[in-house]
């Protein structure tokens, strides 16, 4: 029962323009999410997140907008660049037994063309 | 900020082995785990931990188990390796807020 879905494996966008990616959840209970990033042959790093009780959270070149009502969160990025060529997870949280316990999506593969 | 250490960065192992993946954090947070990552699958809990000797299962312990003898260290333990665990095995800490902090991760193929 995947509870984070992101349902576009993979992603191709032009240097310059803007990515978009998607991300769908099924638990009314995470109260928090959170983009990470990660290149091949590294650990995820953290992005960017967003409460709950917001629906938009801006850093920079990088903006995460939620709908609590369709339970879906996008990451945007603009402009483009190549150094994001990389995969992106979408992940959710909830505490469990006191641990703040994140679920991740499947990811989705992003590659910035020049 | 916390660094996260995984002792191997690949590992080739045999069917059957035993097999110990470590991992530790140099800033004395409280909870530490253990995810595999696959394509197309995404990050799966195997097994957290919120403090010295607790565990917990996360989605997918089945096949491993957990030591956490002191607080800076937990390691995640193949009893009997097999194939279907090749992946990659990444650790993670948080000292209880929203992000995790992520070790580079451990490349284990099982033959």
């Amino acid at each position: 029962d995947q509870q984070v879905k992101q349902n576009s494996p993979s992603l191709s966008v032009q240097e310059g323009r803007i990515s978009i990616l998607n991300c769908d959840y099924t638990n009314s209970m995470f109260d928090y999410f959170l983009w990470y990033k990660k290149y091949p042959a590294e650990g995820p790093t953290f992005l960017i997140s967003i409460s709950s009780i917001k629906d938009k959270n801006e850093d920079g070149r990088f903006t995460v907008f939620l709908n609590k009502s369709a339970k879906h969160l996008s990451l945007h990025i603009v402009p483009s660049q190549p150094g994001d060529s990389a995969v992106y997870f979408c992940a959710a949280s909830a505490i469990w037994r006191g641990a703040q316990k994140l679920v991740f999506g499947q990811g989705t593969r992003l590659t910035i063309n020049p | 900020d916390v660094k996260v250490t995984q002792s191997s960065r690949y590992l080739v192992k045999r069917t059957g082995e035993k097999v110990f993946l470590e991992c530790v954090q140099d800033m004395d947070h409280e909870n530490m785990f253990w995810y595999r990552q696959d394509p197309g699958l995404g990050l799966r809990l195997i097994y957290f931990s919120y403090d010295v000797k607790m565990k917990e299962k996360g989605d997918i312990p089945e096949g491993y188990s957990v030591s956490r003898e002191k607080k800076e260290r937990f390691s995640l333990i193949l009893e009997s390796a097999s194939t279907n665990q090749t992946s990659m095995y990444l650790c993670a800490c948080t000292e209880g807020g929203y992000g995790y902090t992520f070790g580079s991760g451990t490349r284990l193929t099982v033959v």
